[in-house]
């Protein structure tokens, strides 16, 4: 089974500043999917930014990147330039690549979250 | 218009009581989901499925009854509710295959007193 850590419950930033959340996976597979969610104090879990598996190149989304390094199974995400508007948990997720036909077998696998805080 | 939508937002119910939650999606997605997340913000799959078959069931008490009228649709049913059963459930879709991610609702935030 997978699993997704993510070793810092709670982190802060400067506004305008920029912060790095990390994530480190376990897994056997070699095709595979992982996702940052963000979760406001609204409880909406919002998409941040996903990333294959089998791409090479990080995926960017605006002030949100990622450095995915395969290899070493970690999946951390960047925010740049701090805004209010950033504040939340952050959950890392994974989600199997499934190659047999039994549709609807791709749950995602979260991490604990990191509570980030913005500080005017 | 709402993505994927649950009834109600909040339930507060006394311990011994069924209740359930309602999801509706209108992305056309095949695939819907159940995740629990507890006090501490751990999320959890419960239940997914395909096109109203179940395909997920992550050891979840039987007291938990998904039902899915049609692949729009992915309700929860729960019986005997217990205080341990206090927790917010999200429901999700997702189209198959692919990168595509899971939409979520707002969720719905069990009390049980």
């Amino acid at each position: 089974a997978q699993t997704v850590t993510q070793s810092q419950p709670e982190m802060s930033v400067q506004e305008a500043e920029t912060v790095t959340l990390s994530c480190t996976y376990d897994t056997s597979e070699s095709d595979y999917y992982l996702f940052w969610y963000k979760q406001p104090p609204s409880r909406q879990m919002i998409l941040v930014i996903r990333q294959e598996a089998y791409k090479q190149q990080n995926a960017t989304e605006n002030r949100f990147s990622v450095n995915f390094q395969k290899a070493a199974k970690s999946f951390s995400l960047k925010i740049s330039d701090s805004q209010l508007g950033d504040a939340a948990m952050y959950f890392c997720a994974y989600r199997s690549l499934d190659h047999i036909s039994n549709f609807g077998n791709e749950k995602l696998t979260f991490g604990t979250g990191t509570r980030l805080t913005i500080i005017p | 218009d709402t993505a994927v939508s649950q009834t109600p937002k909040y339930l507060v119910t006394q311990m011994g009581n069924d209740k359930s939650i309602k999801c509706e999606q209108n992305l056309g997605h095949d695939t819907m989901y159940w995740y629990k997340q507890d006090s501490k913000k751990f999320l959890k799959i419960m239940f997914s499925y395909n096109n109203k078959e179940l395909i997920i069931n992550e050891t979840v008490p039987n007291r938990f009854s998904p039902k899915s009228p049609d692949k729009a649709h992915l309700n929860l049913h729960i019986n005997s509710l217990e205080l341990g059963d206090s927790a917010v459930y999200f429901c999700a879709s997702s189209q198959d295959r692919g990168s595509r991610p899971q939409h979520f609702g707002d969720g719905t935030r069990l009390s049980i007193l």
